[in-house]
């Protein structure tokens, strides 16, 4: 049973252009969130998808956007990336009212 | 102030060693997940708790709703053992905030 696949696992791209980062939740999982880790620092919450909606959002600016397709998946885009956006992009599921929550490994951003 | 506070932030322990990693929160929780992060960034779930104690080979984890606060404990520590410990409390709609982590590391 595949937990939770995230790809990239590593990206470099050049401040001002856009990246897509991609979530393929655990089998059974319906709702999928993004979180962006910075270096030294805990997770912080980007937004969370279900039903293919955004449900909640964190205290991002609106280039952080994203989709959650029929199948579950979800997709992560940032626009005009800036140094700073340089992190660990974590993605985790779970099942509708069920708190338990599996995470995928990451992808890693640079941004140059 | 932090909804989610750890300490301490940073821990060395000789192998063999009982460890304790504190979490504190200042609102209201469904749950509580202990999670572990090692270098390279994937995190694991160790648990998730509402309640009472739980027990995973030297791993436990407690949680005390009243005043707010768990603990995560490992006996007979490893180096393997060395790793960034994460709290993160479940709000209501499954939203997860996290502590800033405790980072671990165990000497032979």
């Amino acid at each position: 049973d595949a937990g939770v696949t995230q790809s990239p696992t590593h990206l470099i791209k050049t401040r001002g252009q856009q990246v897509t980062l991609r979530c393929s939740p655990k089998s059974g999982h319906d709702t999928v969130s993004w979180y962006q880790q910075a270096l030294g620092q805990g997770p912080q919450f980007i937004f969370q998808y279900y039903e293919e909606e955004e449900r909640q959002r964190g205290n991002f600016p609106d280039r952080f956007s994203g989709h959650q397709f029929p199948n579950y998946s979800s997709e992560l885009n940032v626009n005009a990336l800036l140094l700073g956006d340089s992190a660990l992009y974590l993605c985790a599921s779970a099942a509708q009212l069920n708190y338990g929550y599996t995470f995928g490994s990451g992808t890693r951003l640079t941004v140059v | 102030k932090n909804e989610v506070e750890q300490s301490p932030q940073n821990l060395t322990a000789q192998e063999g060693e009982f460890i304790t990693i504190n979490c504190s929160y200042s609102v209201g929780i469904s749950a509580l997940h202990w999670l572990q992060q090692h270098p390279g960034g994937g995190i694991v779930s160790l648990f998730m708790l509402s309640s009472g104690k739980k027990k995973h080979g030297r791993l436990i984890a407690t949680i005390n709703i009243q005043e707010k606060h768990s603990s995560l404990h490992i006996t007979a520590s490893h180096p393997r053992d060395s790793a960034v410990y994460i709290c993160a409390v479940v709000l209501s709609a499954d939203k997860l905030i996290f502590g800033t982590g405790t980072r671990l590391q165990v000497f032979p």
